[in-house]
Protein backbone atom coordinates (compact mmCIF):
# COMPACT_ATOMS: atom_id res chain seq x y z
CA UNK A 1 0.00 0.00 0.00
CA UNK A 2 1.13 3.39 -0.84
CA UNK A 3 1.70 5.77 2.00
CA UNK A 4 1.26 9.27 1.51
CA UNK A 5 2.98 11.86 4.02
CA UNK A 6 2.28 15.61 4.44
CA UNK A 7 4.56 18.15 5.93
CA UNK A 8 4.56 20.24 8.18
CA UNK A 9 1.08 19.14 10.10
CA UNK A 10 1.04 22.98 10.81
CA UNK A 11 1.92 26.18 8.77
CA UNK A 12 1.39 29.28 10.28
CA UNK A 13 1.41 32.44 7.49
CA UNK A 14 0.72 35.91 7.67
CA UNK A 15 -1.90 36.58 4.95
CA UNK A 16 -0.33 37.92 1.82
CA UNK A 17 2.56 36.00 2.11
CA UNK A 18 3.20 32.46 0.57
CA UNK A 19 2.72 28.83 1.61
CA UNK A 20 4.09 25.75 0.45
CA UNK A 21 2.87 22.56 1.44
CA UNK A 22 4.52 19.24 1.02
CA UNK A 23 3.13 15.66 -0.10
CA UNK A 24 5.45 12.65 -0.30
CA UNK A 25 4.21 9.05 -1.53
CA UNK A 26 6.14 6.27 -0.58
CA UNK A 27 6.38 5.03 -4.12
CA UNK A 28 5.43 6.41 -7.28
CA UNK A 29 2.59 7.44 -8.44
CA UNK A 30 2.82 9.37 -11.83
CA UNK A 31 1.26 12.13 -12.12
CA UNK A 32 -2.01 10.68 -10.36
CA UNK A 33 -1.68 13.38 -7.48
CA UNK A 34 -4.78 15.89 -6.10
CA UNK A 35 -5.09 18.07 -3.24
CA UNK A 36 -8.52 19.13 -1.33
CA UNK A 37 -9.08 21.90 1.16
CA UNK A 38 -11.20 21.69 4.00
CA UNK A 39 -12.69 24.45 5.79
CA UNK A 40 -14.41 23.63 9.60
CA UNK A 41 -17.92 22.32 9.09
CA UNK A 42 -17.86 21.56 5.33
CA UNK A 43 -16.75 18.52 3.00
CA UNK A 44 -13.46 18.76 1.35
CA UNK A 45 -13.19 20.41 -2.56
CA UNK A 46 -11.16 19.72 -5.43
CA UNK A 47 -8.31 22.35 -5.78
CA UNK A 48 -5.75 20.84 -8.09
CA UNK A 49 -5.56 17.47 -9.91
CA UNK A 50 -3.10 15.65 -12.07
CA UNK A 51 -0.42 17.35 -10.17
CA UNK A 52 -0.93 20.87 -11.63
CA UNK A 53 -4.25 21.34 -13.12
CA UNK A 54 -6.39 23.43 -11.17
CA UNK A 55 -10.20 21.91 -10.63
CA UNK A 56 -13.20 24.68 -12.34
CA UNK A 57 -13.38 27.87 -10.20
CA UNK A 58 -10.25 27.37 -8.11
CA UNK A 59 -8.66 30.92 -8.07
CA UNK A 60 -4.93 31.24 -9.91
CA UNK A 61 -2.82 31.80 -6.66
CA UNK A 62 -3.57 27.82 -6.14
CA UNK A 63 -0.85 26.46 -7.62
CA UNK A 64 0.78 22.51 -8.31
CA UNK A 65 3.84 20.52 -9.05
CA UNK A 66 5.95 17.91 -8.83
CA UNK A 67 9.37 16.37 -8.75
CA UNK A 68 9.40 14.61 -11.70
CA UNK A 69 9.83 11.64 -9.72
CA UNK A 70 6.43 11.07 -8.92
CA UNK A 71 6.75 11.14 -5.44
CA UNK A 72 7.49 14.59 -4.11
CA UNK A 73 4.99 17.24 -4.68
CA UNK A 74 4.14 20.59 -3.61
CA UNK A 75 1.35 22.63 -3.31
CA UNK A 76 1.85 26.58 -3.14
CA UNK A 77 -0.46 29.27 -2.19
CA UNK A 78 1.52 32.43 -3.44
CA UNK A 79 -0.38 35.11 -1.30
CA UNK A 80 -2.72 33.69 1.19
CA UNK A 81 -5.98 35.24 1.12
CA UNK A 82 -8.35 35.00 4.72
CA UNK A 83 -10.55 32.14 2.58
CA UNK A 84 -7.68 30.27 2.39
CA UNK A 85 -6.78 29.83 5.93
CA UNK A 86 -8.06 25.54 6.28
CA UNK A 87 -6.51 21.92 6.34
CA UNK A 88 -5.40 20.38 3.12
CA UNK A 89 -5.02 17.05 1.95
CA UNK A 90 -3.41 14.84 -0.95
CA UNK A 91 -4.28 12.03 -2.59
CA UNK A 92 -2.50 9.35 -4.31
CA UNK A 93 -5.20 7.94 -7.94
CA UNK A 94 -2.82 5.86 -9.31
CA UNK A 95 -2.53 2.63 -7.49
CA UNK A 96 -5.48 0.94 -5.46
CA UNK A 97 -6.11 1.07 -2.43
CA UNK A 98 -6.39 5.23 -2.30
CA UNK A 99 -5.05 6.67 0.90
CA UNK A 100 -5.03 10.33 1.85
CA UNK A 101 -1.76 12.17 3.42
CA UNK A 102 -2.35 13.23 6.82
CA UNK A 103 -3.23 17.05 5.82
CA UNK A 104 -1.96 20.15 6.61
CA UNK A 105 -3.52 22.92 8.69
CA UNK A 106 -2.72 26.68 7.71
CA UNK A 107 -3.29 28.81 9.96
CA UNK A 108 -2.94 32.98 10.72
CA UNK A 109 0.58 34.00 12.52
CA UNK B 1 -25.49 19.66 -11.60
CA UNK B 2 -24.59 16.64 -10.07
CA UNK B 3 -25.63 16.05 -5.97
CA UNK B 4 -24.94 13.12 -3.51
CA UNK B 5 -26.95 13.07 -0.24
CA UNK B 6 -25.96 10.85 2.41
CA UNK B 7 -28.15 9.39 4.65
CA UNK B 8 -28.81 6.75 7.27
CA UNK B 9 -28.27 6.39 11.24
CA UNK B 10 -26.77 9.02 13.32
CA UNK B 11 -26.46 6.47 16.12
CA UNK B 12 -24.92 2.65 16.23
CA UNK B 13 -24.20 0.32 19.41
CA UNK B 14 -20.56 -1.25 19.73
CA UNK B 15 -20.49 -4.48 17.90
CA UNK B 16 -23.52 -3.76 15.35
CA UNK B 17 -23.50 -2.73 11.63
CA UNK B 18 -23.56 0.83 10.73
CA UNK B 19 -25.47 1.46 7.53
CA UNK B 20 -25.73 4.05 5.38
CA UNK B 21 -27.01 5.17 2.20
CA UNK B 22 -25.82 7.60 -0.86
CA UNK B 23 -28.30 9.49 -3.09
CA UNK B 24 -27.21 10.52 -6.22
CA UNK B 25 -28.90 13.19 -8.30
CA UNK B 26 -27.45 14.57 -12.21
CA UNK B 27 -25.90 12.06 -12.90
CA UNK B 28 -26.42 7.86 -13.37
CA UNK B 29 -24.65 5.55 -11.04
CA UNK B 30 -24.66 2.81 -14.03
CA UNK B 31 -23.45 5.13 -16.35
CA UNK B 32 -19.97 3.12 -17.22
CA UNK B 33 -17.62 6.10 -16.02
CA UNK B 34 -17.50 6.45 -12.56
CA UNK B 35 -16.57 5.15 -9.54
CA UNK B 36 -18.89 5.68 -6.21
CA UNK B 37 -17.41 5.58 -2.62
CA UNK B 38 -16.70 6.29 1.32
CA UNK B 39 -14.08 8.40 3.08
CA UNK B 40 -14.46 9.27 6.61
CA UNK B 41 -13.27 11.60 9.35
CA UNK B 42 -13.29 10.94 12.63
CA UNK B 43 -14.04 13.98 14.76
CA UNK B 44 -10.93 16.38 14.48
CA UNK B 45 -9.21 14.08 12.51
CA UNK B 46 -7.77 13.82 9.10
CA UNK B 47 -9.69 11.82 6.04
CA UNK B 48 -9.40 8.33 5.82
CA UNK B 49 -10.47 6.26 2.48
CA UNK B 50 -12.81 4.01 2.72
CA UNK B 51 -13.42 2.32 -0.59
CA UNK B 52 -15.05 2.65 -4.19
CA UNK B 53 -17.57 0.56 -6.10
CA UNK B 54 -17.83 0.58 -10.04
CA UNK B 55 -20.88 0.46 -12.38
CA UNK B 56 -19.98 -3.22 -12.70
CA UNK B 57 -19.93 -3.67 -9.07
CA UNK B 58 -16.14 -4.43 -8.87
CA UNK B 59 -14.95 -2.73 -5.78
CA UNK B 60 -11.55 -1.92 -4.08
CA UNK B 61 -11.55 -1.44 -0.04
CA UNK B 62 -9.06 0.12 3.05
CA UNK B 63 -6.62 -2.44 3.47
CA UNK B 64 -7.32 -1.75 7.24
CA UNK B 65 -11.21 -2.33 6.76
CA UNK B 66 -11.67 -4.87 4.31
CA UNK B 67 -12.61 -7.24 6.47
CA UNK B 68 -15.84 -5.79 7.69
CA UNK B 69 -16.72 -3.12 5.09
CA UNK B 70 -19.37 -3.82 1.90
CA UNK B 71 -20.10 -1.38 -0.76
CA UNK B 72 -23.06 -2.05 -3.23
CA UNK B 73 -25.15 -0.53 -5.48
CA UNK B 74 -28.42 0.27 -6.13
CA UNK B 75 -28.94 0.91 -9.52
CA UNK B 76 -32.87 1.62 -9.93
CA UNK B 77 -32.95 3.82 -7.41
CA UNK B 78 -29.37 5.63 -8.41
CA UNK B 79 -28.33 4.87 -4.83
CA UNK B 80 -24.88 3.42 -3.43
CA UNK B 81 -24.39 1.87 0.19
CA UNK B 82 -21.90 1.33 2.71
CA UNK B 83 -22.37 -1.32 5.49
CA UNK B 84 -19.80 -1.57 8.46
CA UNK B 85 -19.50 -4.39 11.08
CA UNK B 86 -19.12 -5.20 14.12
CA UNK B 87 -18.16 -1.28 15.02
CA UNK B 88 -16.79 0.19 17.87
CA UNK B 89 -16.25 4.06 19.30
CA UNK B 90 -13.33 4.30 16.97
CA UNK B 91 -15.31 4.17 14.15
CA UNK B 92 -17.48 7.45 14.83
CA UNK B 93 -16.91 9.77 12.09
CA UNK B 94 -18.27 12.13 9.70
CA UNK B 95 -19.05 9.81 6.79
CA UNK B 96 -18.57 11.55 3.11
CA UNK B 97 -19.66 9.54 -0.25
CA UNK B 98 -18.22 11.07 -3.22
CA UNK B 99 -18.06 10.40 -7.01
CA UNK B 100 -14.12 9.66 -9.12
CA UNK B 101 -14.38 10.40 -12.56
CA UNK B 102 -12.71 11.39 -14.98
CA UNK B 103 -12.38 15.04 -15.28
CA UNK B 104 -10.66 17.06 -18.15
CA UNK B 105 -6.84 16.50 -18.34
CA UNK B 106 -6.64 13.76 -16.09
CA UNK B 107 -5.42 10.21 -16.87
CA UNK B 108 -7.08 9.04 -13.84
CA UNK B 109 -10.35 8.87 -11.52
CA UNK B 110 -10.56 11.71 -8.93
CA UNK B 111 -12.77 12.70 -6.35
CA UNK B 112 -14.89 15.31 -7.78
CA UNK B 113 -17.73 15.98 -6.21
CA UNK B 114 -18.65 15.35 -2.28
CA UNK B 115 -21.28 14.64 -0.35
CA UNK B 116 -21.88 16.95 2.90
CA UNK B 117 -21.49 14.03 4.86
CA UNK B 118 -23.30 12.65 8.18
CA UNK B 119 -21.59 11.93 11.46
CA UNK B 120 -22.21 8.70 13.18
CA UNK B 121 -22.01 7.61 16.24
CA UNK B 122 -20.93 4.79 18.09
CA UNK B 123 -22.02 4.50 21.42
CA UNK B 124 -24.55 2.26 23.79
Amino acid sequence: EIMMTQSPATLSVSPGERATLSCRASQSVNTRLAWYQQKPGQAPRLLIYETSTRATGIPARFSGSGSGSGTEFTLTISSLQSEDFAVYYCQQYHIWPLPFGGGTKVEIK
Amino acid sequence: QVQLLESGPGLVKPSETLSLTCTVSGDSISSGHDFWGWIRQPPGKGLEWIGSIYYSGSTHYSLSLESRVTIDLDTPRNQFSLRLTSVTAADTAVYYCARRAIIVGSSGHVIDIWGRGTLVTVSS
